[in-house]
């Protein structure tokens, strides 16, 4: 069964120092990852797919097979990054689909 | 174009008491979820619906039972609460496109259910 792991529930970050938030995944097909945040009173919103290997908000992530990972990085944080972060992997099978999260990693930006 | 609507947002209920979660979605999705959001728990899914008339179980779902109405609604019913069902729950939706899931889910608001 696909299955995703986040190791870290809390990470507490200096403003303009680098980020990683880990994510690690298990799943015996091609994988389809994506990372959700939700900012304070907000509902969750996509933050980026690993199939557009695009940059949002300052964020890239890359999916590394050989590590089964799919780690989320910023150069240089800002105190808007945070935020309660979800690494979500998708499976599809025959249109039988199933969003699989990670248990989330809660940002903080330190000033 | 409201995207995801879930009713209500907050609900407290006595142990015992039932109630039905309504999710509604406006973008022709094919899937439906639900999830609880749990501290330290991150998101754990419920039941989930893959396409109109059909629904099934994912990670949490004893003591839940879900009804996807029609394409755009996907309830979730508590039948005997439980203070273990103390949680937050959101309803998603996401389109499926050629069995591919290449697209971004959307998500209600919440609902904060407390039971005492």
């Amino acid at each position: 069964a696909q299955r995703v792991t986040q190791p870290e529930k809390l990470l507490s970050v200096f403003k303009g120092a680098p980020v990683e938030l880990k994510c690690n995944y298990s799943y015996s097909g091609s994988p389809e990852l994506f990372w959700y945040v939700q900012y304070s009173r907000q509902r969750l919103q996509l933050l980026l797919r690993h199939i557009s290997r695009e940059s949002i908000k300052g964020f890239t992530a890359d999916l590394n097979k050989g590590e089964t990972s799919f780690h989320l990085k910023k150069p240089f944080a800002q105190e808007e990054d945070s935020a309660m972060y979800y690494c979500a992997l998708v499976v599809s099978n025959f249109g039988n689909e199933k969003l699989t999260f990670g248990t989330g990693t809660r940002l903080t930006i330190i000033p | 174009n409201a995207g995801v609507t879930q009713t209500p947002k907050f609900q407290v209920l006595k142990t015992g008491q039932s109630m039905t979660l309504q999710c509604a979605q406006d973008m022709n999705h094919n899937s439906m979820y639900w999830y609880r959001q749990d501290p330290g728990m991150g998101l754990r899914l419920i039941y989930y619906s893959a396409s109109e008339g059909t629904t099934d179980k994912g990670e949490v779902p004893n003591g839940y039972n879900v009804s996807r109405l029609n394409k755009r609604e996907f309830s979730l019913r508590l039948e005997s609460a439980a203070p273990s069902q103390t949680s937050v729950y959101f309803c998603a939706s996401h389109p499926l496109d050629s069995g591919r899931s290449t697209t971004e889910a959307f998500f209600g608001q919440g609902t904060r259910l407390t039971v005492v």
